[in-house]
C-alpha cells in the first residue's frame, strides 16, 4: 500500500459544485501539504499543517479550504468549483529536514 | 520569500548521452535543503537526488549527480548514461523551515 494515498484519482465535476479531495497517509509525519501542479507553473502550495490545530495557508489559498481531521488526514476542499481550478492535485508530507513524501495525485477537471 | 527558478522547459538527449539541467534559487538563509524530483508520465513525484546545503561535497546517485554552487545559488541535475526511463518531468525544490519550494520544471526527453 502507498505512504500516502490520495482520493479520487480523477474527478470531474461542474462549475459551481463543491468537491473534496481526500489525503491519508501512514509514514507518521506530522507535516501535510497540498499542492496544485499546472503546465509551466510547477507546483504551488495551497495549505498546510502542522498539526490538527495548526493549519497555514499557502501562496494560492483563495477558493479552497481544508480540514485536518487526524495526523493522518488532509483533505481539501473547494466550495465552489470553477474551471481555473482544473489542474493536478498533490498531497505530501514531509520529514523535518524537508523531503517530501506525495500522494498519486488528483486530476481534476471542472467544466 | 524562496525562489526557484528552472530556465530549460524542455530538454532532449540520446540514449546514453549526459544531460544537464539547470536550476537556481534565491534565499538569504544559510541551512537549507535542495532537491531533484522526478515526474514519469505515471505522474507519480520521486525523489531523485538530496544536498544540504552545508555539505560541500555534491551528492550523487547512481546515474544522477549534482553541482552545488551555493554561492553562486545554483544547482544543477546531471544525468549520465541516461536512459529511455529517465524521461520524465523533473522539478527541483528548496527547503527551509516550513516551506518547500518548487520550480517550473524541465521535460527531458531521452530518444532511442
Amino acid at each position: 500500500d502507498a505512504d500516502v494515498t490520495q482520493t479520487p484519482r480523477n474527478r470531474i465535476t461542474k462549475t459551481g459544485k463543491r468537491i473534496m479531495l481526500e489525503c491519508s497517509q501512514t509514514k507518521g509525519h506530522d507535516r501535510m501539504y497540498w499542492y496544485r501542479q499546472d503546465p509551466g507553473l510547477g507546483l504551488r502550495l495551497i495549505y498546510y499543517s502542522f498539526d490538527v490545530k495548526d493549519i497555514n495557508k499557502g501562496e494560492i489559498s483563495d477558493g479552497y479550504s481544508v480540514s485536518r481531521q487526524a495526523q493522518a488526514k488532509f483533505s481539501l476542499s473547494l466550495e465552489s468549483a470553477i474551471p481555473n481550478q482544473t489542474a493536478l492535485y498533490f498531497c505530501a508530507t514531509r520529514t523535518l529536514i524537508g523531503e517530501a513524501f506525495f500522494g498519486q495525485g488528483t486530476r481534476l477537471t471542472v467544466v | 520569500a524562496q525562489t526557484v527558478t528552472q530556465s530549460q522547459p524542455e530538454m532532449s538527449v540520446q540514449e546514453a548521452e549526459t544531460v544537464t539541467l539547470s536550476c537556481t534559487y534565491d534565499t538569504s538563509e544559510s541551512n537549507y535543503y535542495l532537491f531533484w524530483y522526478k515526474q514519469p508520465p505515471s505522474r507519480q513525484m520521486i525523489l531523485v537526488i538530496r544536498q544540504e546545503a552545508y555539505k560541500q561535497q555534491n551528492a550523487t546517485e547512481n546515474r544522477f549527480s549534482v553541482n552545488f554552487q551555493k554561492a553562486a545559488k545554483s544547482f544543477s541535475l546531471k544525468i549520465s548514461d541516461s536512459q529511455l526511463g529517465d524521461t520524465a518531468m523533473y522539478f527541483c525544490a528548496f527547503s527551509s523551515g516550513s516551506r518547500l519550494t518548487f520550480g517550473e520544471g524541465t521535460q527531458l526527453t531521452v530518444n532511442p
